[in-house]
């Protein structure tokens, strides 16, 4: 079974400042696609991040970028000139081609001080 | 557009009670998901629907039924609730095989 980790329960950063969150996950399959979600205080689930195995170049969204590994298994979340409003629980995701079903980590905590 | 949208907000129930949380999106996705979220965990996989007509189990489904009424809307029932299934559920819709999109979930407390 697929399974997604993020060792990292709780990262805090400055304001302005970059700050890396990590997620590494298992499976066998090839073609996949790996998300990340944030989740503010209000608990909606808004997508951050998206990023298809098969494509090399990493997936950016303004300050958000993504380090995808393929070999390594890992999909680490850069955010650059953090904002207090980046501050959330944040989740990486992880879907196989084909299914239906997410698979997601335990969350990061991410706090960001002024 | 609302997007997707969850009905109750919050909600308290004695143990063995029943109740349905709905869930209606406006976004014309074939597919549409209900997933739990308990403290210090990620969110889990209880049902999904990837079409009208059709439902399937997902990682947790146990305690649950749902229903897809049309293509709008997923309900999720609880028959004989237990403090187990105090949680926070998320209803999700997506085209097959892509990005899902959440609703604002609804609190459940099982007394």
């Amino acid at each position: 079974a697929q399974t997604v980790t993020q060792s990292q329960p709780e990262m805090s950063v400055q304001e302005a400042e970059t700050v890396t969150l990590s997620c590494t996950y298992d499976t066998s399959e090839s073609d996949y696609y790996l998300f990340w979600y944030k989740q503010p205080p209000s608990r909606q689930m808004i997508l951050v991040i998206r990023q298809e195995a098969y494509k090399q170049q990493n997936a950016t969204e303004n300050r958000f970028s993504v380090n995808f590994q393929k070999a390594a298994k890992s999909f680490s979340l850069k955010i650059s000139d953090s904002q207090l409003g980046d501050a959330a629980m944040y989740f990486c995701a992880y879907r196989r081609t084909g299914s239906e079903k997410l698979v997601f980590g335990k969350g990061t905590k991410l706090t960001v001080n002024p | 557009n609302a997007g997707v949208t969850q009905t109750p907000k919050f909600q308290v129930l004695k143990t063995g009670q029943s109740m349905t949380l709905q869930c209606a999106q406006d976004m014309n996705h074939n597919s549409m998901y209900w997933y739990r979220q308990d403290p210090g965990m990620g969110l889990r996989l209880i049902y999904y629907s990837a079409s009208e007509g059709t439902t399937d189990k997902g990682e947790v489904p146990n305690g649950y039924n749902v229903s897809r009424l049309n293509k709008r809307e997923f309900s999720l029932r609880l028959e004989s609730a237990a403090p187990s299934q105090t949680s926070v559920y998320f209803c999700a819709t997506g085209a097959p095989g892509q990005t899902q999109y959440f609703g604002p979930g609804t609190r459940l407390l099982v007394l």
